[in-house]
């Protein structure tokens, strides 16, 4: 299979713990996106890279979310001090890079924050 | 701002009768739209993409849509429903000018088949 993964799919942690996410994009793209979708909304943008460079944060990042790209290849979020709010489905997706090209997207890790 | 409004949370259709999905954008640019769909436990998929060239996009398994600029609507349709179809859809407009840029999307309509 030579779509994004996303690792884990589902992560049941308590309130005030770290979390980590790693995104492997398809391979080839340059461009990396990391998206948040909560139940019965759309999915909102969080950041996203051109190879190892952050191109932009959105407000929605607090600054207990961090995400890299060290390589140019994989990605992690990192999620500090969870809270309940931080529940939802992290979504990741790439693309070649170049105008007008699709993002494909993984299959997303479920965060649950009790 | 670039943004999208589904009009519609949720739409019912019966087998073989036609879909339409309606979706309105705000834009400061030239505005690249595309259509998401969504089926339960199953990734993001495109159905189709808007990038200024034709204003009638055809996409997969029979969907498409029109982009009209005096109406600021791209509205999905599709002739005939199949139980397939049902989904969670998304109408999507780029966060910049430029196609390659992070997503903003709307709140997504479910659409339901009845056999």
């Amino acid at each position: 299979d030579t779509g994004v993964s996303q690792d884990p799919r589902h992560k049941i942690t308590k309130r005030g713990q770290n979390v980590t996410f790693r995104c492997d994009p398809i391979s080839e793209h340059n461009r990396l996106y990391w998206y948040r979708q909560t139940l019965g909304q759309g999915p909102e943008f969080l950041t996203y890279f051109q190879n190892e460079a952050q191109l932009e944060k959105s407000r929605l990042l607090s600054d207990r979310f961090s995400a890299e790209r060290p390589k140019g290849s994989f990605s992690t979020l990192e999620i500090q001090r969870t809270e309940q709010g931080d529940s939802a489905m992290y979504l990741c997706a790439s693309s070649p890079g170049t105008q007008y090209n699709e993002q494909f997207f993984g299959p997303g890790t479920r965060l649950t924050v009790l | 701002a670039q943004s999208v409004t589904q009009l519609d949370s949720h739409v019912s259709v019966s087998e073989g009768t036609p879909v339409l999905l309606r979706c309105n954008y705000s834009s400061s640019y030239s505005p690249s739209l595309f259509w998401y769909v969504q089926h339960p436990n199953k990734g993001l998929q495109l159905l189709l993409k808007y990038t200024s060239a034709a204003t009638l996009v055809k996409g997969i398994n029979g969907f498409e849509a029109e982009f009209k600029k005096s109406e600021t609507s791209f509205h999905l349709t599709k002739p005939s429903a199949h139980m397939s179809d049902a989904a969670e859809y998304f109408c999507v407009v780029t966060l910049g000018p430029s196609g390659n840029t992070p997503l903003v999307f709307g709140k997504g309509t479910r659409l339901s088949v009845i056999a």
